[in-house]
Formats: structure tokens, sequence, C-alpha cells
């Protein structure tokens, strides 16, 4: 099927270990991008990467380190897990173009206790 | 930069119209989103306005006015597999970030 793919779906686990999210797109789109869904929902734009090459970075702690290895692939590196990292994770893709409307991943639900 | 707001939760009636609100402010839109979200899922597209007036899609449509930054989106004859999250979402040109609002939880009555 094409679509977008995260793994894991679930992962729970200790303060401070580090943790990897792995996404994969097979629509051939260029850009890809992680989101973070808070426990309020609020849905926030954390990467985006145009074909390999980063292009947006949110603000976000250093611990959190995106990789893509090639335009198919945009996987997340978390270091030192903290408490509020707790999250729903979204991978998404988009092509380029004037209607760029963003596929999602299925999410990686983050516990971190 | 960049704020968008929509009401938090709504409650309509099976069968019935809502209309969900949508504002926004920013200086490089280029385009406004609305999604769907179902409790545990993934945001699926519903719609995408970049020019004035609405945009039909079945029970679905997307209204927008640029000059007063504002969308809204309306569902009819609802039914109960529409309650869920509706998020706003606008584009900006400047940066290519797709922005998200914090989503309009929609609940629908039998």
């Amino acid at each position: 099927d094409t679509a977008v793919s995260q793994t894991p779906k679930y992962l729970v686990t200790q303060m401070g270990n580090d943790k990897s999210i792995k996404c994969e797109q097979n629509l051939g789109h260029d850009t890809m991008y992680w989101y973070k869904q808070d426990s309020k929902k609020f849905l926030k734009i954390m990467f985006s990467y145009n074909n390999k090459e980063l292009i947006i970075n949110e603000t976000v702690p250093n611990r959190f380190s995106p990789k893509s290895p090639d335009k198919a692939h945009l996987n997340l590196h978390i270091n030192s897990l903290e408490l509020g990292d707790s999250a729903v994770y979204f991978c998404a893709s988009s092509p380029r173009g004037p209607n760029e409307k963003l596929f999602f991943g299925s999410g990686t639900q983050l516990s971190v206790l | 930069g960049q704020n968008i707001d929509q009401p938090t939760e709504m409650t309509a009636t099976e069968g019935a119209i809502v209309q969900i609100n949508c504002t926004y402010q920013t200086s490089g839109f280029n385009g406004l989103f609305w999604y769907q979200q179902h409790a545990g899922e993934a945001p699926t597209f519903l719609s995408y306005n970049v020019l004035d007036g609405l945009e039909e899609k079945g029970r679905f449509s997307s209204f927008l006015s640029r000059s007063k930054g504002y969308s809204y989106l309306l569902l009819k004859e609802l039914q109960m597999k529409d309650s869920a999250s509706y998020l706003c979402a606008v584009r900006d040109w400047r940066d290519d970030k797709i922005i998200f609002g914090k989503g309009t939880r929609l609940h629908i009555l039998p």
C-alpha cells in the first residue's frame, strides 16, 4: 500500500533513555515532517526536510535529532528523554506544488515514565 | 508570527448542519487546510482553499475570505461518524510551514 508508515506505534520508556522513531513514505514526496501532538491535542511542527535537507527546525531542544538518510525516510532520535516529551509524534510527507497537503503517518504514542 | 483561532468544542445533532469557524493572522498566507482527526488516529485531509469562495465536496464545504482572515468548514447531514476534531491549518509561503490551530472537537448527539 502507498502510505506514510512510522514505527513503533507505542513507545513506553524511562526518563533519561534514548529512543528512535522511524518514518518511511513511498509516495514519492520530496518533503517530510515531524509534528508533536500534546495532551491537549495541539499539533505543533518540529522539523521539515526537503530532499534530505533540513528546512524547518522549530526551536526544538537539541535532544531531538532528525535524520534523513534519503528522501523517503525521516527518523527522529530523542536523547535523555524527559517526562514532558510524552506525546504523540506524527510523521508526515507532502509533494511539491501549490496544494501541498500533508499525508500523515499513524502516529507514535510516546510515554515517558 | 501566526495565530489561528477556532472554537475548542461544539455540539450538534445527527442530521443537522454545523459550521466550524477559523480565524487566522499571518503575513505570508498561501492556503488554508481543514483536516479531520478521529480520536487515536492521524489527521486526514478534508479541504484546501487558497482563493476566496466556497469549495464543496459532498457533505463538506469550506469557505475562505482572505481579506477577513476567516474560513469556515460546513458539515451537512451530520452523521455519528463525524464526531471528531477538526483542525484548521494555514500555509505560510515565507517558510513553507503548515501551522495548525488547536482544533475543534465536534460532538454529535443522536
